[in-house]
């Protein structure tokens, strides 16, 4: 079957940089994808990685390696907005809709 | 262009009860999607469909109907409520459903069921 994994809460100060990782477990790999909700918000997409490396999009990056399935996303100059909740995602192999982690919550300190 | 809208905002029914929560996407996508959303989880599939007039189960179909007769309105209905049914439904649309399809979601209906 699969499987993602991902911290539950990362702590980080303002104007810093923070690191969300994921990990996965998946029979077949297509991609991974990192949405981004704020409270009582809808999802939003940020990034999608199908190859090893390195995207990056203004302040966020997201990072791919698939020989470790692992994955993660890094956000820059960290501001007061960016606290939220932080989803990787990949596709099932079989009816090939997402699947999603349990989410990571970004709390930003001052 | 309003994206994708969900209707009701908010909802608590008795146990038993029935009720429908409607999609409505104005970006003539052609793919839809319901999910569930429970505290400390994430996103759960409950049903999707590809196209105009079709649908499909997803991970956590049971005591779900869902509808796609038009191509921007897709139907999610709870014929007999239950608690374990009181979650945050979102609905989402994409393109095409391929590799880097892009999900956009509507604001999401909080159901309370008692």
């Amino acid at each position: 079957g699969q499987s993602l994994e991902q911290p539950s809460e990362v702590t980080a100060v303002e104007g810093a940089i923070v690191q969300i990782n994921c990990t996965y477990q998946t029979s077949g790999f297509y991609g991974l994808s990192w949405y981004q909700q704020h409270d009582g918000g809808a999802p939003t997409f940020l990034s999608y990685n199908a190859l090893d490396g390195l995207e990056e999009t203004g302040r966020f990056s997201s990072f791919l390696s698939r020989s470790d399935s692992y994955g993660y996303l890094l956000l820059q100059e960290l501001q007061m907005k960016d606290s939220a909740s932080y989803f990787c995602a990949v596709r099932d192999h079989s009816n090939y809709q997402l699947i999603w982690g349990a989410g990571t919550k970004l709390i930003i300190k001052p | 262009n309003a994206g994708v809208t969900q209707t009701p905002k908010f909802r608590v029914l008795k146990t038993g009860q029935s009720m429908t929560l409607l999609c409505a996407q104005d970006m003539n996508h052609e793919y839809m999607y319901w999910y569930r959303q429970d505290p400390g989880m994430g996103l759960r599939l409950i049903h999707y469909s590809v196209g105009e007039g079709t649908t499909a189960k997803g991970e956590v179909p049971d005591g779900y109907n869902v509808s796609r007769l038009k191509k921007q309105n897709f139907l999610l209905g709870l014929e007999s409520a239950a608690p374990s049914q009181t979650s945050v439904y979102f609905c989402a649309s994409s393109q095409a459903g391929g590799h880097s399809d892009t999900q956009y979601f509507g604001p999401g209906t909080r159901l309370t069921v008692l």
